[in-house]
C-alpha cells in the first residue's frame, strides 16, 4: 500500500479559480514536499513542509500539514493554464529516501 | 540552478539485451536516485547512492544494477531487459537524504 497518497485522482477548474489536492501519509515524517510534473518533464519541487510548521506560503501556493492526523493539503489560487499539471506530495518517513504518492491530475481549462 | 541532465533521452530496446542510462549533476549532491514512472504508479525509487563507488538498493530494485563511478555521474543498467521495463525513467540529486530533489527530463525506454 501507498505510504504517501493524493486525493482526488483528477480534477478540473476553470482558469481564475482555486484548486486544491490533498495529502495523507501513514508515517511519522521530518518533512513533506510537493512536486509538479508537467508533461513531458521531470517533477520539480513547489513546496517543502516541516513537521513542525502548519503551514506554508510560495507566491500562490499554500501548504498545510497536520501531524496528527497525517494529511497535508496544497492549494493554487488564481489557477492558469500553465499549473495543468500532476501534483504529488512525498514524504521523507523512510530516512534517506522520498516516498511519492501516485499523484493528482489537475486540469486548468481557459 | 540544478542541473541534472539524462542519456539517452529515448531508447528502444530488444528484450534480453543491455542497456545502460546515464545521468550527470552538477549541483555538487552527494545523493543520487533512479526511478521508473509507470501509469497508475506514480515515480517508484529503483536505486540510489549517497557516496561515489556506494550504491543502495531501493524499492523495485530487481532487474537493475546502478553504477556511481563519481560524485556527478550515477548509471542504471539493465543487465538482460525486458518487456516489463518499458517506461520512463528519472535521475534526481538532492543535497541530503530528505532535501529537495532536482530531477532530469527523464529517458523514455521502450523495450520490444
Amino acid at each position: 500500500s501507498q505510504l504517501a497518497e493524493e486525493n482526488p485522482w483528477a480534477l478540473s477548474v476553470h482558469e481564475g479559480e482555486s484548486v486544491t489536492v490533498n495529502c495523507s501519509y501513514k508515517t511519522s515524517i521530518t518533512a513533506l514536499q510537493w512536486y509538479r510534473q508537467k508533461s513531458g518533464e521531470g517533477p520539480a519541487q513547489l513546496i517543502l513542509i516541516r513537521s513542525n510548521e502548519r503551514e506554508k506560503r510560495n507566491g500562490r501556493l499554500r501548504a498545510t500539514l497536520d501531524t496528527s492526523s497525517q494529511s497535508s493539503s496544497l492549494s493554487i489560487t488564481a489557477t492558469r493554464c500553465e499549473d495543468t499539471a500532476v501534483y504529488f506530495c512525498a514524504t521523507d518517513s523512510a530516512g534517506n529516501k522520498l516516498t511519492f504518492g501516485i499523484g493528482t491530475r489537475v486540469l486548468v481549462r481557459p | 540552478e540544478a542541473a541534472v541532465t539524462q542519456s539517452p533521452r529515448s531508447k528502444v530496446a530488444v528484450t534480453g539485451g543491455k542497456v545502460t542510462l546515464s545521468c550527470h549533476q552538477t549541483n555538487n549532491h552527494d545523493y543520487m536516485y533512479w526511478y521508473r514512472q509507470d501509469t497508475g504508479h506514480g515515480l517508484r525509487l529503483i536505486h540510489y547512492s549517497y557516496v561515489a563507488d556506494s550504491t543502495e538498493k531501493g524499492d523495485i530494485p530487481d532487474g537493475y544494477k546502478a553504477s556511481r563511478p563519481s560524485q556527478e555521474n550515477f548509471s542504471l543498467i539493465l543487465e538482460l531487459a525486458s518487456l516489463s521495463q518499458t517506461a520512463v525513467y528519472f535521475c534526481a540529486s538532492s543535497r541530503t537524504g530528505g532535501d529537495t530533489q532536482y530531477f532530469g527530463p527523464g529517458t523514455r525506454l521502450l523495450v520490444l
